[in-house]
């Protein structure tokens, strides 16, 4: 089975510090994405990331940065955490390069809170 | 562009009823490919299924099934027999074409009363 793992369920930080995100896989995939979950707005891509230190923007990548320096970790990283940034964040990944239509496989999802 | 809407923001059923939860999308491709994930409360999106524009069978695992229809463009999810543990927040996507982004509609809320 494919094993998508995010470092912490739950988070809670302030206005202005830098929150790293992790996302472990353990399939050997290739894809890696980022999305955040807002209710009413559905999954909306941040970033995602075909090959080590190779990332890609998606729809609303302002006010994030990403990571990738191994093959089986994606971070996530707010530069300065800011309060309409609170949101649930879900990393997924999928095997191939080339084939951004195959099943995309979740992780279990960070809610982060920015007071 | 590509699109997926779900119109049922919430939906609310008692244990055993049937429910159909609706999926609509645009797209101007030829090959795309069609999901549907389920969100239960503990978060974690589930994969349910996949099926490519080409493939227009209904398909039927256990208690789910699912219509794709190219002429009306959708792609229904049925429950039959609900049960409790269905109660999640349900996600209809869309992928291919140029972009290859996964599309996802604002999903819907399903309570299955006992």
């Amino acid at each position: 089975d494919v094993k998508v793992t995010q470092s912490s369920r739950y988070l809670v930080k302030r206005t202005g510090e830098k929150v790293f995100l992790e996302c472990v896989q353990d399939m050997d995939h290739e894809n890696m994405f980022w999305y955040r979950q807002d209710p009413g707005l559905g999954l909306r891509l941040i970033y995602f990331s075909y090959d080590v230190k190779m990332k890609e923007k998606g729809d609303i990548p302002e006010g994030y940065s990403v990571s990738r320096e191994k093959k089986e970790r994606f971070s996530l990283i707010l530069e300065s955490a800011s309060t309409n940034q609170t949101s649930m964040y879900l990393c997924a990944s999928t095997p191939d390069r080339d084939h951004f239509t195959d099943t995309q496989y979740f992780g279990p999802g960070t809610r982060l809170t920015v007071l | 562009a590509q699109k997926v809407t779900q119109a049922q923001t919430e939906i609310s059923v008692v244990e055993k009823e049937d429910v159909t939860l609706d999926c609509v999308y645009e797209t101007r491709d030829t090959t795309y490919y069609l999901f549907w994930y389920k969100q239960p409360p503990s978060g974690e999106l589930v994969f349910l299924i996949r099926r490519n524009s080409f493939d227009e069978q209904n398909e039927i695992s256990g208690r789910y099934s699912w219509n794709f229809q190219k002429s009306t463009s959708s792609f229904n999810f049925t429950i039959t027999a609900s049960q409790v543990v269905d109660s999640a927040v349900y996600f209809c996507a869309l992928s291919g074409g140029a972009t290859n982004k996964l599309i996802f509609g604002t999903g819907t809320l399903l309570a299955v009363q006992p």
